[in-house]
């Protein structure tokens, strides 16, 4: 596929759960992406990575919390969420500072009860 | 300024049809326009791109035309095919930015 992993694909949690989402990109790229797709908006942009450093944060809750350990790994950890959270949560890769030519995930479909 | 209007939301064409979709941006800043496409199921993968400096871009089947001074692009599929039906993100990049601005989406369908 895409060289860009997710896991898991699917999850369902209750409000007061903790999980955690687990990217990985085989692509040797430097920057990494999470991003949130609903139904009733554009893909939206939470976190941006560029070699391990948090370079971006799109004014995101506090209950997404990113972790970037090396330039090939990328979590997102989910505590406290909303139903309003539920969505289609994708990560990509890049291999410049400019986040030209992002190379996505499958995506883990979030469902919060 | 930030924004990308995509349209149709939704386009249902013909097999061997042309299917088109229209973007539009207002930040001129922005220099790299990217198309996705995206089965269900899966993440978005690129399709082709395009900068400011040419017209036309063609790959295949798929062909980006810019208007830079109307600061509009859209994507026409030639010779559509039942497998090309998708969702189609256009976005916007400038060089100083991380961010991809993404378009709304057409869902495309090709019927046989």
């Amino acid at each position: 596929e895409t060289g860009v992993t997710q896991t898991p694909r699917h999850l369902v949690m209750g409000m007061t759960n903790k999980k955690s989402l687990k990217c990985e990109q085989h692509l040797g790229h430097n920057a990494m992406y999470w991003y949130k797709q609903s139904a009733k908006k554009p893909l939206e942009l939470m976190f941006v990575y560029s070699l391990e450093e948090r370079v971006e944060n799109n004014s995101v809750p506090s209950r997404f919390s990113p972790e970037c350990p090396n330039s090939s790994h990328l979590f997102l950890h989910l505590h406290t969420l909303q139903p309003e959270d539920s969505a289609l949560y994708l990560c990509a890769s890049s291999q410049d500072r400019a986040g030209y030519e992002q190379y996505f995930g499958p995506g883990t479909r979030l469902t919060v009860t | 300024q930030q924004q990308v209007k995509q349209s149709p939301q939704s386009l249902i064409v013909q097999k061997g049809g042309i299917s088109i979709i229209n973007c539009a941006y207002e930040n001129t800043a922005f220099d790299y326009f990217p198309w996705y496409q995206q089965f269900p199921g899966k993440g978005p993968a690129l399709l082709i791109a395009i900068r400011p400096d040419v017209s036309e871009k063609k790959e295949g089947r798929f062909t980006i035309s810019f208007n830079k001074s109307a600061k509009q692009f859209s994507l026409h599929i030639m010779d559509s095919q039942p497998g090309d039906s998708a969702t189609y993100f256009c976005a916007a990049s400038k060089n100083s930015s991380y961010k991809l601005i993404f378009g709304s989406g057409t869902r495309l369908l090709v019927r046989p």
